[in-house]
């Protein structure tokens, strides 16, 4: 069974610049997770999806966007990047919406602003 | 309330020794614990998870002991290899919210 796949897993941009990352979750896995990983700051949720809606949101502006699309693959998408921006973008999956904190966490999209 | 406050924030530990990470949380709404390792160029990996209603839960070397009045938890890793290096994160969800709220995380070495 494939597990979750994080697209792409590493990108450079420039400040202003907007980004996408792609997310496919373990097959048959309905909810989607997003966490933002940075040595200060550790791993910190960004928001989670499930069949299409989105559940729950962290703390991030709202230059920090996500959807689900009906087959649970998901985007999320990062406008006017600012330098703070760069981080390990670490996208998770479970059968369901995640009350159990079992998850299964893709490598990661490395994201570097310069 | 929400934090989940983990240490240490660094451990070297020699082969076949035990490695101890400990956690303490505040929000009582916390319903599940699960622990997660994290190798380097990989995405966290869970480890083993327990229940506040369970003092203790054991899988191979790897230990979970609760203290839900003491509001703490803690990871014993057993006859700690050297292949146990990795970082560790604790973790606490609530069923209502879903949210996964981690701990710092603690890079264990454990030395040959």
């Amino acid at each position: 069974k494939a597990g979750v796949t994080q697209t792409p897993r590493y990108l450079i941009k420039t400040r202003g610049q907007q980004v996408t990352l792609s997310c496919s979750p373990i097959s048959g896995h309905r909810s989607v997770s997003w966490y933002q990983q940075t040595p200060g700051q550790g791993l910190q949720f960004l928001f989670e999806y499930f069949s299409e809606t989105q559940r729950n949101k962290g703390n991030f502006p709202g230059r920090f966007s996500g959807r689900q699309f009906s087959n649970s693959r998901s985007e999320m998408n990062v406008s006017t990047l600012e330098l703070g921006d760069s981080a390990l973008y670490l996208c998770a999956s479970s059968l369901s919406w995640s009350n159990t904190g079992e998850l299964f966490f893709g490598e990661g999209s490395r994201l570097t602003v310069l | 309330q929400q934090q989940v406050k983990q240490s240490p924030q660094s451990l070297i530990v020699q082969k076949g020794g035990i490695s101890i990470i400990n956690c303490a949380y505040e929000n009582t709404a916390f319903d599940y614990f699960p622990w997660y390792q994290q190798f380097p160029g990989k995405g966290p990996a869970l480890l083993i998870a327990i229940r506040p209603d369970v003092s203790e839960k054991k899988e191979g070397r790897f230990t979970i002991s609760f203290n839900k009045s003491a509001k703490q938890f803690s990871l014993h890793i057993m006859d700690s290899q050297p292949g146990d290096s990795a970082t560790y994160f604790c973790a606490a969800v609530s069923g209502n919210t879903g949210k996964l709220i981690f701990g710092q995380g603690t890079t264990l070495q454990v030395k040959p």
